[in-house]
């Protein structure tokens, strides 16, 4: 099965800057998309497509994917960056959409 | 102002039936492929079905397939996921997504309903 691997938690002291992962072999081949999930509230997309914002997110929310590795890096963290993150590509292999765990992040 | 609202959980027995509704608004639905996501308590993200604009297309998460069935009605701007043959695992608040119109993401989610599977 096609797993996406997070770790289970990052911290940053605030103002400093946030770098979440999701492995996986080749993921680079794939488009990658991120989103940020507060508690008891719906996932907000942060990044999709490796890189792309959708309107309204901040321009310290970016994106880089190549290899196995993608990542979501937070520039200048705030407290209210403080959530869970996860990862989600779309396998056309097998047509199913997989979600990594999930990293919380943790503002010191 | 886009909006999503889905309906119709609550507490069901192991072996159950249960209908989900989302209510869309503010974009034309005909045109966006739709998802369901589920999140068990205190657990990540799960995917569970996607449906494309015109319902030729669909696809389920293999926790799922046999089981669970989606449907549009683009007149409706409305989506449903009819859940059989329930599980305790099942138990989760189940979020509709709209898709990304060039992209499998997911960029507007409603604010879920949850789904209780237990005796």
């Amino acid at each position: 099965s096609y797993v996406l691997t997070q770790p289970p938690s990052v911290s940053v002291a605030p103002g400093q800057t946030a770098r979440m992962t999701c492995e996986r072999n080749n993921i680079g081949s794939k488009s990658v998309h991120w989103y940020q999930q507060k508690p008891g509230q719906a996932p907000v997309l942060v990044v999709y497509d490796d890189s792309d914002r959708p309107s309204g997110i901040p321009e310290r929310f970016s994106g880089s994917n190549s290899g196995n590795t993608a990542t979501l890096t937070i520039s200048r963290v705030e407290a209210g960056d403080e959530a869970d993150y996860y990862c989600q590509v779309w396998d056309s292999s097998s047509d199913l959409v997989v979600f990594g765990g999930g990293t919380k992040l943790t503002v010191l | 102002e886009v909006h999503l609202v889905e309906s119709g959980g609550g507490l069901v027995q192991p072996g159950g039936s249960l209908r989900l509704s989302c209510a869309a608004s503010g974009f034309t639905f005909r045109i966006y492929s739709m998802n369901w996501v589920r999140q068990a308590p205190g657990k990540g993200l799960e995917w569970v079905s996607y449906i494309s604009s015109s319902s030729s297309t669909i696809y389920y998460a293999d926790s799922v397939k046999g089981r669970f069935t989606i449907s549009r009605d683009n007149d409706k701007n409305s989506l449903s996921l009819q859940m059989n043959s329930l599980r305790a695992e099942d138990t989760a608040v189940y979020y509709c997504a709209k898709e990304h119109l060039t992209a499998h993401a997911f960029d507007m989610w409603g604010q879920g309903t949850i789904v209780t599977v237990s005796s």
